[in-house]
């Protein structure tokens, strides 16, 4: 079956500009987390659905950053006024259900903020 | 706060080499393990588990066992290929609160050559 897409695969903005980053999860997939990997680095958290509803945001780094997920299914990451520092790539991952073990890692959206 | 600390890379072996990447964790109350692996142009993927102390993972010929007492969940494999030339990613959950987030290494780039 399909797996966690992500669109667009890589996105180049300029600096202040707004940006949205798609997921579409694993169909029947409750749980919908955010991640962000840095060159060199592991993918550190953002943010994590259960559902409709932000769990948990605490990885958010700041204001800039928001997301949503309307109807359970496909979220968008959105930042705002984006800096050279957010230039990383996002990953998103989905999860069947709250008790399941493995998370699926869609190939990610490279970001370049020039 | 939780954290995980994995041996830096590049690792070069030559094929049917011994493989062991090192990971250590610090974490509150008792967490899943896991390592993902990143091959060339794709994205993470689950390698292999363990939910508590003492327990082994394996998949395709890799094993890491859960050591509580090290704090450890060192990755081997006894006989290396040029296919697993990838990023190993050390990784943990801990099994309170809601979100379930995993915390990541910086990873291990593995490079095996004939």
């Amino acid at each position: 079956g399909a797996g966690v897409s992500q669109t667009p695969s890589n996105k180049v903005t300029e600096k202040g500009k707004y940006v949205e980053l798609r997921c579409d999860p694993i169909s029947g997939h409750t749980a919908l987390y955010w991640y962000r990997q840095s060159l060199g680095q592991g993918p550190e958290f953002l943010i994590y659905f259960q559902g409709t509803g932000a769990a948990d945001d605490s990885g958010l780094p700041n204001d800039r950053f928001f997301a949503v997920r309307p109807e359970g299914s496909v979220s968008t990451l959105k930042i705002q006024r984006t800096e050279r520092g957010d230039s990383a790539v996002y990953l998103c991952a989905s999860r069947p259900t709250p008790g399941a073990y493995e998370q699926y890692f869609g190939p990610g959206t490279r970001l370049t903020v020039t | 706060g939780n954290s995980v600390t994995q041996m830096e890379g590049p690792v070069t072996l030559s094929e049917e080499a011994f493989l062991t990447i090192n990971c250590t964790y610090t974490a509150t109350g008792y967490p899943s393990l896991f390592w993902y692996v990143q091959y060339p142009g794709e994205g993470l993927q689950l390698l292999l588990k363990a939910t508590k102390a003492d327990d082994k993972g394996s998949n395709k010929g890799f094993e890491a066992t859960y050591r509580k007492e090290t704090t450890s969940f060192h990755l081997e494999k006894g006989s290396v290929q040029v296919s697993d030339s990838a990023v190993y990613f050390c990784a943990l959950r801990t099994n309170t609160g809601t979100a379930s987030k995993l915390t990541f290494g910086t990873g291990t780039r593995l490079q095996v050559t004939l």
